[in-house]
């Protein structure tokens, strides 16, 4: 069963501090990692995709991957309130067919 | 370009009853896949289609089935409803190629009674 695995949380952090989530998968063949980012209420947003190992910026959010040590990372810089929600580590199977969630951990940002 | 639209909305169902759930994605995506999203199970796969093929299925019972037309329109069934299957039920879709970004529409909420 391939899993992928996040910290539960609640991660609580100031404003203007960086955030680190994380997150670990057990298929060893995976290719291609997401973070998503859910609302209360909403659908899940894609905000990051990496498929290298290494660090891929965009704006205040880098995700970092470590294929050897199966880990992905999202770091989020000068956090904001609005940054407060859901994230969701996602990562491909090998054939590109499915994603399989992480059960995400919430974040929370306090001005 | 539009995203990716879901309906309806909202739906109650009483058990035993079947439902039918409908997904227009992105234009010129190809690939739909589904997924039911509950507090204990989190975001589950529930099967994926390419240009009308089911590629992969994921681990649910017989009683959830799906297709996808020509213009990459997809429907899932969901038969003999059960208290278990009140969920958010989500469509992504995704271009098909290299890169398996895929994007959500708002989800389809499911309440059975």
């Amino acid at each position: 069963q391939k899993e992928v695995e996040q910290n539960s949380g609640p991660l609580s952090v100031p404003e203007g501090a960086i955030a680190s989530l994380n997150c670990t998968y057990s298929d060893r063949g995976s290719q291609s990692f997401f973070w998503y980012r859910q609302y209360s209420g909403k659908s899940p947003e894609l905000i990051m995709s990496i498929y290298s190992n290494g660090d891929k910026e965009d704006g205040r959010f880098t995700a970092q991957l470590n294929k050897a040590s199966q880990y992905v990372s999202l770091l989020i810089r000068d956090s904001q309130p609005s940054d407060s929600a859901t994230y969701l580590c996602a990562v491909a199977n090998q054939a590109g067919t499915a994603l399989i969630f992480g059960k995400g951990t919430t974040l929370s940002v306090s001005s | 370009k539009a995203g990716v639209t879901q309906t309806p909305r909202y739906l109650i169902k009483t058990r035993g009853q079947q439902v039918t759930l409908s997904c227009s994605p992105i234009s010129g995506h190809r690939s739909v896949s589904w997924y039911q999203q509950t507090p204990g199970q989190g975001l589950q796969f529930l099967f994926e289609y390419f240009s009308e093929t089911q590629r992969n299925k994921g681990n649910f019972p017989g009683r959830f089935s799906g297709r996808q037309f020509s213009n990459s329109r997809s429907e899932m069934n969901v038969s003999t409803l059960e208290l278990g299957d009140s969920a958010l039920y989500l469509c992504a879709s995704a271009s098909g190629g290299a890169t398996y970004e895929q994007y959500f529409g708002p989800g389809t909420r499911l309440t059975v009674t």
